[in-house]
């Protein structure tokens, strides 16, 4: 069972413009959303989350927007620079559950100059 | 301070063998988590490990897999009988016990078995 989708599987963009990735998720018990940022090599880290009781949330060049209804979540990386070029994965979870995270599929991304 | 460690960071080993994967946490970090990343299923969820508390086991794939959690700090996760498919990144991530802490990764171990 695919619980997290995303999309697209891969991106590219020019520096300065604007990177979206969308996630999808099935189970209605998630209640928090984060987005993780991993470089080869590397393990991945928390860049952003938000959750479900707020529809947006900022943090520098980094947006998420969340429609809890459509069962989405996105990530916006404004001003997109060479250095974000790595592989975005959304994790939503479930509270008091262990705090276990269940990956999306992930999302290369390559910022080009 | 001191991320988490893995090691070793690479490991080949023989089909058959049995491999052993060591994860240190953060220090103060109560909660430990084991992950798996291979090409074809993405970023699995192993195994969880919260203080004293019975481990939770529900992402391991198959009884070829076990961990322990010594004194609440260090952790193994142990491989018996290697296959290739278990050539994947075995991640170990720790967090501070509380609402919405991030996990902190390491590096991983990259497992090839031939």
């Amino acid at each position: 069972q695919q619980q997290v989708k995303q999309s697209p599987q891969s991106l590219i963009v020019q520096k300065g413009g604007i990177s979206i990735i969308n996630c999808a998720y099935e189970n209605t018990a998630f209640d928090y959303f984060p987005w993780y940022q991993q470089f080869p090599g590397k393990g991945p880290a928390l860049l952003i989350a938000i959750r479900p009781d707020v529809s947006e949330k900022k943090e520098g060049r980094f947006t998420i927007s969340f429609n809890k209804s459509a069962k989405q979540f996105s990530l916006h990386i404004m001003d997109s620079q060479p250095g974000d070029s790595a592989t975005y994965f959304c994790a939503p979870y479930i509270t008091g559950g262990g705090n276990k995270l269940t990956f999306g599929t992930g999302t290369q991304l390559k910022v080009e100059l | 301070g001191a991320g988490v460690s893995q090691s070793p960071s690479n490991k080949v080993t023989e089909k058959g063998k049995d491999v052993e994967l060591r994860c240190d946490p953060i220090s103060g970090h109560t909660a430990l988590y084991w992950y798996r990343q291979s090409l074809g299923q993405g970023l699995e969820f192993l195994i969880y490990f919260q203080g004293n508390s019975a481990p939770d086991k529900s992402g391991l794939p198959s009884d070829r897999f076990s961990a322990e959690r010594t004194g609440g700090s260090v952790s193994t996760l142990t491989i018996q009988r290697t296959q290739q498919e278990d050539s994947a990144v075995y991640l170990c991530a720790s967090s501070a016990y509380r609402a919405n802490s991030p996990l902190h990764f390491g590096n991983g171990t990259r497992l090839t078995v031939t």
